[in-house]
């Protein structure tokens, strides 16, 4: 059974902290993905990470993947409030999304 | 451009009623997806289809049907509701198995509550 497992689960960190979530997986895959999701809301993409050493930044956030070690981070620089959301990892293979079980983060003053 | 859209928002069902939550695409993506999403366990895989006239289970497919009839529309049916059906329930979708380069894009979700 594929397995997806971030930590941690939960995380509180001060704004302009820096932390790192981790999503390992279980299963060969090179295609790994990383969605925030707002309170009530649906997921939004933030990455798509293809192969392995990928790595890729959007502002205070930066993804990278390691395929040999099947490991995947989501880096956090300089933490702000509006960063606090919950995020998840995902795998794609044998046309199946199979999600982890996500990381709640709030950012506080 | 609409995206991926889910109707109703909001349900609440007695036990052994059926329903059915509709899920629309207008991106012409070839896959489409049902998940739930249930606190502490992420989301579900239901079932999925690669494309009309195709469909196939995923994780937790007891209790739920589906169909493809044409690219667009991905119904989701619940044959007599439990209470262990209430979640939220999300449709996706991307453009294809072989494009490797594209995320699922997500509908706002259908929040069911099966009392």
């Amino acid at each position: 059974e594929l397995k997806v497992e971030q930590n941690p689960l939960f995380l509180s960190m001060q704004e302009g902290k820096n932390y790192t979530i981790y999503c390992n997986y279980s299963t060969t895959s090179d295609r790994l993905y990383w969605y925030r999701q707002d309170p009530g809301k649906s997921l939004e993409s933030l990455f798509v990470l293809l192969s392995n050493g990928a790595v890729k930044q959007e502002g205070r956030l930066m993804a990278s993947l390691d395929t040999k070690a099947r490991l995947s981070t989501l880096h956090i620089t300089a933490a702000v409030h509006d960063l606090s959301a919950t995020y998840f990892c995902a795998v794609f293979t044998g046309n199946q999304f199979y999600f982890g079980t996500g990381t709640s983060l709030t950012v506080i003053p | 451009n609409a995206g991926v859209t889910q109707t109703p928002k909001f349900q609440v069902l007695k036990t052994g009623q059926s329903m059915t939550l509709q899920c629309a695409q207008d991106m012409n993506h070839e896959y489409m997806s049902w998940y739930r999403q249930d606190p502490g366990m992420g989301l579900r895989l239901i079932h999925y289809s690669v494309g009309a006239g195709i469909t196939d289970q995923g994780e937790v497919p007891n209790g739920y049907n589906v169909s493809r009839s044409t690219t667009e529309d991905f119904p989701l049916r619940l044959l007599s509701a439990a209470p262990s059906q209430t979640s939220v329930y999300f449709c996706a979708s991307r453009p294809g198995r072989w494009l490797l380069n594209t995320e699922a894009f997500f509908g706002q979700g259908t929040r069911l509550t099966v009392v």
